[in-house]
């Protein structure tokens, strides 16, 4: 059975700070790594991909990968309302893509 | 440009009823997804496709069936509902190989419920 794991939160943060969202998988043949963002009753969205280890930024997020300790996390600076959602963690094996349950973050103004 | 439409949005079956989830995409992805999400879950693989023709089971395939006579079809049947099948169902595709895959685009999902 393969793991993806999450801290189900909730992870409340200021408005302007840091969120940190961590991630573990447990099949070290994991080959791509994504995080989504969902916002209650709609579907997930793409936030980030991360393929190698390492961080990849994209504006105020920042994905980090390290394959050896089979962890994925995602930063979110300066964070804003707007990004109170369920943040889900996607690790792609073989054909498949498997799912943590999700961090629920809120961004207090 | 579409991406993945699903239909219907929502729907309420009784039990033993049967129905099917229409899922269609326009992007020409090879790759397609069933999955569901129960309420603070998260997604879990029903059935998924590589292509025309080519379907195989996920986490949860049980109650379900699929079928991909077209590459941008891929319908899910529920045969004899039960409760246990209430949720939201999410259709996903994606193109590119197998290696350093692309990631899914997710059509809008269908609330089910079944009572």
């Amino acid at each position: 059975q393969k793991e993806v794991e999450q801290n189900s939160g909730p992870l409340s943060v200021p408005e302007g700070a840091i969120a940190s969202l961590n991630c573990t998988y447990s099949d070290r043949v994991s080959q791509s790594f994504f995080w989504y963002r969902q916002y209650s009753g709609k579907s997930p969205e793409l936030i980030m991909s991360i393929y190698s280890n390492g961080d990849k930024e994209d504006g105020r997020f920042t994905a980090q990968l390290n394959k050896a300790s089979q962890y994925v996390s995602l930063l979110i600076r300066d964070s804003q309302p707007s990004d109170s959602a369920t943040y889900l963690c996607a690790v792609h094996t073989g054909n498949q893509f498997y799912f943590g349950t999700g961090t629920s973050l809120t961004v207090i103004p | 440009n579409a991406g993945v439409t699903q239909t219907p949005k929502f729907r309420i079956l009784k039990i033993g009823q049967s129905m099917t989830l229409q899922c269609t995409q326009d992007m020409n992805h090879n790759y397609m997804y069933w999955y569901r999400q129960d309420p603070g879950m998260g997604l879990k693989l029903i059935y998924y496709s590589v292509g025309a023709g080519i379907t195989d089971k996920g986490e949860v395939p049980n109650g379900y069936n699929v079928s991909r006579s077209t590459t941008e079809d891929f319908p899910l049947r529920l045969e004899l509902a039960a409760p246990s099948q209430t949720s939201v169902y999410f259709c996903a595709s994606r193109g590119g190989q197998v290696i350093g895959g692309q990631p899914q685009h997710f059509g809008d999902g269908t609330r089910l419920s079944i009572l």
